[in-house]
């Protein structure tokens, strides 16, 4: 079946534009996270949903990020007034329930801030 | 300290040879825990995942877990070239959450 989806997959924004990063779980599958990855580093957990309800979103780096899954499917990372510490990878999880702990990545969305 | 810690490599292993990744982790109450391989560029790829102390084999690769001593390994057998990437080690985290904690990873390259 399809797996877990992301776009875009490139981004470029200014410096103080918003973005919409916009994530497709695998169908059925319950749970979906959002990480952060610089260049040689590990992922970063920004934020974790199940169905709509967002559990913990204790790695969100400022109040300039945001995220929501409004009808328990797809899920959109939002970042205002972007800055260039806000480069990075963005990777889409998901896992089919928070007690079957395998989670599938989607390919990532690269954000360039200039 | 880090919760999770790797040795960034690079570790270099002759093909054929058998290549030993190790991790560990400070959360005495983490119960699952995974292997992860990343090309360069491209996301992450789940490999194995261990929950029990022990080992685990799936083909070449064998995931070893030590609860008492905190850490866990992958070991992968008749190494090629192919396995060259970045090995992540992941983490649950306990205490009224379900998140991951990644480590940094460790390159391996598999010398032809």
């Amino acid at each position: 079946g399809a797996g877990v989806s992301q776009s875009p997959r490139y981004k470029v924004a200014k410096r103080g534009q918003d973005v919409a990063l916009r994530c497709d779980p695998i169908s059925g599958h319950v749970s979906l996270f959002w990480y952060q990855q610089a260049l040689g580093q590990g992922p970063e957990f920004l934020t974790y949903f199940q169905n709509e309800a967002q559990l913990d979103k204790s790695g969100l780096p400022s109040d300039r990020f945001f995220a929501e899954r409004p009808e328990g499917s797809v899920s959109t990372l939002k970042i205002q007034r972007t800055q260039q510490e806000d480069s990075a990878v963005y990777l889409c999880a998901s896992s089919l329930t928070l007690t079957r702990y395998e989670q599938f990545f989607g390919p990532g969305t690269r954000l360039t801030v200039l | 300290q880090k919760e999770v810690e790797q040795n960034s490599g690079p570790l270099s292993v002759p093909e054929g040879a058998i290549a030993s990744l190790n991790c560990t982790y400070s959360d005495r109450g983490s119960q699952s825990f995974f292997w992860y391989r990343q090309y360069s560029g491209k996301s992450p790829e789940l490999i194995m995942s261990i929950y029990s102390n022990g080992d685990k084999e799936d083909g070449r690769f064998t995931a070893q877990l030590n609860k008492a001593s905190q850490y866990v390994s992958l070991l992968i057998r008749d190494s090629q070239p192919s396995d060259s990437a970045t090995y992540l080690c992941a983490v649950n985290v306990v205490s009224g959450t379900y998140k991951y904690i990644f480590g940094t990873g460790t390159r391996l390259k598999v010398l032809a």
